[in-house]
């Protein structure tokens, strides 16, 4: 089955020593999204990338970067991960970014800090 | 802007009888509108859209959701709940736009729980 994969499901890590959180996609979908998701809360979106090119969110924090190094793959950098960066972090794809389009998420990585 | 609004956080209804969850919503121009289900430890699954057309929108596991326009509303419904359809639900909401990107803006979520 097409899918998104994320992994791992669960990853710990000390604080302010840096992270990467991996997706990987078989729907050969044109955008990849990372959204951040605290405790029962609505996911809020961090970046997206539409084939190469990146859109970060103005209120993203520096602290989180990405990489897609080809259409399959999409990586979740936290260079310094604070304490308040412990949350779930979606991965998410759709075909396009037209406005009707469904986002297919990940079983997300929860993240918790040392 | 566009937001939307999830009134309840919690809605209890007993198994076999029908359920409805709450959604509202705003925006300047035509909504597209989405519902979402996120079951424990796991990702938000998508369940069904309205984008134009039949008011009515029918979707998995058997839930539908209805479009009102002048109420600017889009409440989740199902005629039969089951437990298994406990979880926390979200409803969300994109401009429709001919230009730019419009990301998904989503409710606070309302956590379904269906006892036997």
């Amino acid at each position: 089955d097409a899918m998104v994969i994320q992994n791992p499901r669960y990853q710990v890590t000390q604080f302010g020593k840096p992270v990467t959180l991996s997706c990987s996609q078989t729907l050969n979908h044109n955008v990849m999204y990372w959204y951040q998701q605290k405790s029962s809360q609505a996911p809020k979106l961090l970046f997206h990338y539409y084939d190469k090119d990146f859109n970060n969110e103005a209120d993203t924090p520096d602290n989180f970067q990405s990489r897609r190094p080809n259409t399959s793959f999409c990586f979740l950098d936290i260079r310094s991960p604070g304490l308040g960066d412990a949350a779930m972090y979606l991965c998410a794809t759709s075909l396009t970014q037209g406005a009707n389009q469904p986002q297919h998420f990940g079983d997300g990585t929860r993240l918790s800090i040392l | 802007a566009q937001s939307v609004a999830q009134p309840e956080d919690q809605v209890n209804v007993a198994e076999g009888n029908p359920l409805t969850v709450k959604c509202t919503y705003s925006v300047s121009g035509n909504p597209y509108l989405f519902w979402y289900v996120q079951y424990p430890n796991r990702g938000l699954q998508f369940l069904l859209k309205y984008i134009t057309g039949d008011n009515l929108v029918k979707g998995s596991y058997g839930f539908e959701a209805e479009f009102n326009k002048s109420q600017t509303s889009f409440h989740l419904k199902k005629p039969s709940a089951l437990v298994s359809d406990s979880a926390l639900y979200f409803c969300a909401v994109r401009d429709r736009v001919n230009t730019g990107f419009q990301k998904l803006v989503f409710g606070t979520g309302t956590r379904l729980l269906v006892s036997p």
